[in-house]
């Protein structure tokens, strides 16, 4: 069964550093989302792709994040630097163009120290 | 905009009693409905989902929820506890003139199943 694949699970990183997580959606699927999980709270939209193209960053904090979809396949999201309110689970999701629900990996759990 | 209130942060249930976790949509134009559940360290797997077909929605593991335009709710429920059902569960919804798919999720509810 195809899967979003995510890199690293886990991520342990001292505030002020910078540190990347890799997302790998579903082949074929065109919209890609990063999304922030606080514990205990639901997930909140970071940025959306379609294709290689950004269609909602507005609450990307674009001073320290970044996020890219350079070929529109896989997408990396980086934060630099880190800063403590920043530990959180980022989950990455996919959507087919003519599919209603979204798909979840397995997320990467960053801690920041 | 749309959103969906979810009530209750922690549910407890016995074991072999009914679960009912309740959720309220708002939304503009038609929504898409959807049931998340999301085991400790894990990501978010689909329950169901609502796309405007039936309004009673089965799903896996045993759970169904039925969407009610009146009262804009979309509450999930299963006749029986199992101790696997122990999670978090998030309810979500998407504006289905949004072609681009846009979730937008609940505050969660944690179930507890008590033997």
């Amino acid at each position: 069964e195809a899967e979003v694949a995510q890199s690293p699970r886990y991520k342990i990183t001292e505030k002020s550093q910078a540190v990347a997580f890799w997302c790998d959606p579903i082949s074929g699927h065109a919209t890609l989302y990063w999304y922030r999980q606080i514990l205990g709270q639901g997930p909140e939209l970071l940025v959306q792709f379609q294709d290689e193209s950004v269609v909602d960053d507005s609450q990307l904090p674009k001073d320290r994040f970044s996020a890219e979809r350079l070929k529109g396949v896989d997408s990396t999201l980086k934060i630099q630097p880190a800063e403590l309110g920043d530990s959180a689970m980022y989950l990455c999701a996919s959507r087919a163009d003519r599919g209603t629900e979204a798909f979840f990996g397995q997320g990467t759990r960053l801690t920041v120290v | 905009a749309q959103s969906v209130t979810q009530l209750g942060s922690h549910v407890s249930v016995s074991e072999g009693a009914l679960v009912l976790l309740r959720c309220n949509y708002s939304s503009s134009v038609p929504p898409y409905l959807f049931w998340y559940v999301q085991y400790p360290n894990q990501g978010l797997q689909l329950l169901l989902k609502y796309t405007s077909a039936a309004t009673l929605v089965k799903g896996i593991n045993g759970f169904e929820a039925e969407f009610k335009k009146s009262e804009t709710s979309f509450h999930l429920t299963k006749p029986s506890a199992h101790m696997s059902d122990a999670a978090e569960y998030f309810c979500a919804v998407s504006d289905r003139s949004d072609s681009w798919g846009k979730l937008q999720f609940g505050a969660g509810t944690q179930v507890v199943v008590t033997p």
